[in-house]
């Protein structure tokens, strides 16, 4: 199972919006609506901020939001702050029952 | 406090075996599918493997399938993972993570193995 493509990195200034793709094939991102954001900070564990495409969990600000069309993810964070700086992964469900996950993204917040 | 905190990493010779414990504490254990997630040192995530809540069956990746064994003791609340015939590029922290449908939604702290002679 190939890793799924993000940038390696994102930047943006304060109170601007940024946005993360995540692309995958029609055997993950694209067969389904399983695809999750994770923000993980320099020695801590993954955090999960988007679930089932769009759904964010309790907790998890509302700037941050997710979409899906065909094959591709995406990731966006509105108002931009300096607390966002942070690696961002997506995560897929698979046609072979397993879980891939992009490379992540670094998100850096001028 | 709802956790869960893994536990057995440490340093290993390649073609060593080692078993991580992941204990689970704050929900009810026993009614979720678990999973097994790494991060070689400075390299992104890397999905490992995942459990049923009875733990009647497993799933591996391709490149643990054959020497790891993922288990439960749902009396114990405690996962574990079986890592046998170890390689250097299995150096990684290890994460346990509760499974919701189709992703993670909480998280160990992680536990390093480290591989190497």
């Amino acid at each position: 199972q190939s890793a799924l493509a993000q940038p390696a990195s994102v930047s943006g200034s304060p109170g601007q919006s940024i946005t993360i793709s995540c692309t995958g094939t029609t055997s993950d991102v694209g067969g389904y609506n399983y695809v999750s954001w994770y923000q993980q900070n320099p020695g801590k564990a993954p955090k999960l901020m988007i679930y089932d495409v769009s759904k964010r969990p309790s907790g998890v600000s509302d700037r941050f939001s997710g979409s899906k069309s065909g094959n591709t993810a995406s990731l966006t964070i509105s108002g931009l702050q300096a607390e966002d700086e942070a690696e961002y992964y997506c995560s897929s469900y698979t046609s072979s029952s397993r879980y891939v996950f992009g490379p992540g993204t670094k998100v850096t917040v001028l | 406090e709802v956790q869960l905190v893994e536990s057995g990493g440490g340093l290993v010779q390649p073609g060593g075996s080692l078993r991580l414990s992941c204990a689970a504490s704050g929900f009810t254990f026993s009614g979720f599918w678990m999973h097994w997630v790494r991060q070689a040192p400075g390299k992104g995530l890397v999905w490992v493997s995942r459990i049923t809540n009875d733990g009647s069956n497993t799933i591996y990746a391709d490149s643990v399938t054959g020497r790891f064994t993922m288990s439960r003791d749902n009396a114990k609340n405690t996962l574990y993972v079986q890592m046998n015939s170890l390689r250097v590029e299995d150096t990684a922290v290890y994460y346990c993570a509760r499974a919701g449908k189709g992703h993670f939604d909480l998280w160990g702290r992680g536990t390093l193995v480290t591989v190497s002679s």
